[in-house]
């Protein structure tokens, strides 16, 4: 079965570095991934996804993630990080052959000013 | 263009009461979808409809959850009664086709609490 893992429950950076969320996935086809940001009491913004093709793949808001099959890996980036990008990212797999997403339990990132 | 929209935002019922959810999805969209999202966990699939028809209910627990789609545009949730375990936030989202390489587009949720 298809299952996507966030190992990171939360994580804590300063403003103005740099930052790495980690996804696993375990699919046995090509997947496709998606990141999505979630603010408080706000529902889920769609940041960036992977169907094929460039495995570096473009975001909103300056979010970059790379798809990495030898590693099973959608990894989330982003080179400086603003105090308004605190909030909880999920990392996501559609599964060929159905509709659903499977999403990740999430992380959440806190900013220190 | 206008997002998905819920109403209402916040919902608190004591346990054994009933409760409904409703949701207009983007203009257009043909898919939508139901998802329950546990505090510190993902949302979770409930149920997808394709215009008014079921795509995916096999998450939904059938004995007290229920979901409709009339016309192929807005949609309710309902639980009857409610548990403890169902206090979890609400979302709703929709997409223009609903195959798994279509974007889905999120609506606020509906938080419920069940006392």
């Amino acid at each position: 079965a298809q299952s996507v893992t966030q190992p990171d429950i939360h994580i804590t950076v300063s403003e103005g570095a740099s930052l790495e969320l980690r996804c696993n996935y375990s699919y046995g086809a090509t997947p496709y991934l998606f990141w999505y940001v979630q603010s408080p009491g706000q529902g889920l913004q769609l940041l960036l996804k992977y169907f094929s093709g460039d495995t570096l793949v473009q975001g909103i808001k300056g979010f970059e993630a790379e798809f990495k099959r030898s590693q099973s890996s959608f990894n989330l980036r982003k080179p400086s990080v603003h105090w308004s990008d605190a909030a909880e990212y999920f990392c996501a797999v559609g599964a060929s052959g159905t509709y659903k997403y499977i999403f990740g339990t999430g992380t959440r990132l806190k900013v220190l000013a | 263009e206008a997002g998905v929209a819920q109403s209402p935002r916040y919902k608190i019922i004591e346990k054994r009461q009933s409760v409904a959810f409703w949701c207009n999805p983007i203009s257009g969209h043909a898919t939508l979808y139901w998802y329950q999202q546990i505090l510190g966990q993902g949302p979770k699939l409930l149920i997808q409809f394709q215009n008014n028809g079921v795509v995916d209910d096999s998450q939904l627990p059938k004995d007290r959850f229920s979901a409709e789609r009339l016309k192929g545009v807005d949609s309710t949730l309902k639980i009857q009664p409610a548990k403890l375990e169902d206090s979890a936030v609400y979302l709703c989202a929709s997409s223009s086709r609903g195959g798994n390489t279509d974007t889905q587009y999120f609506g606020p949720g509906t938080r419920l609490t069940v006392l």
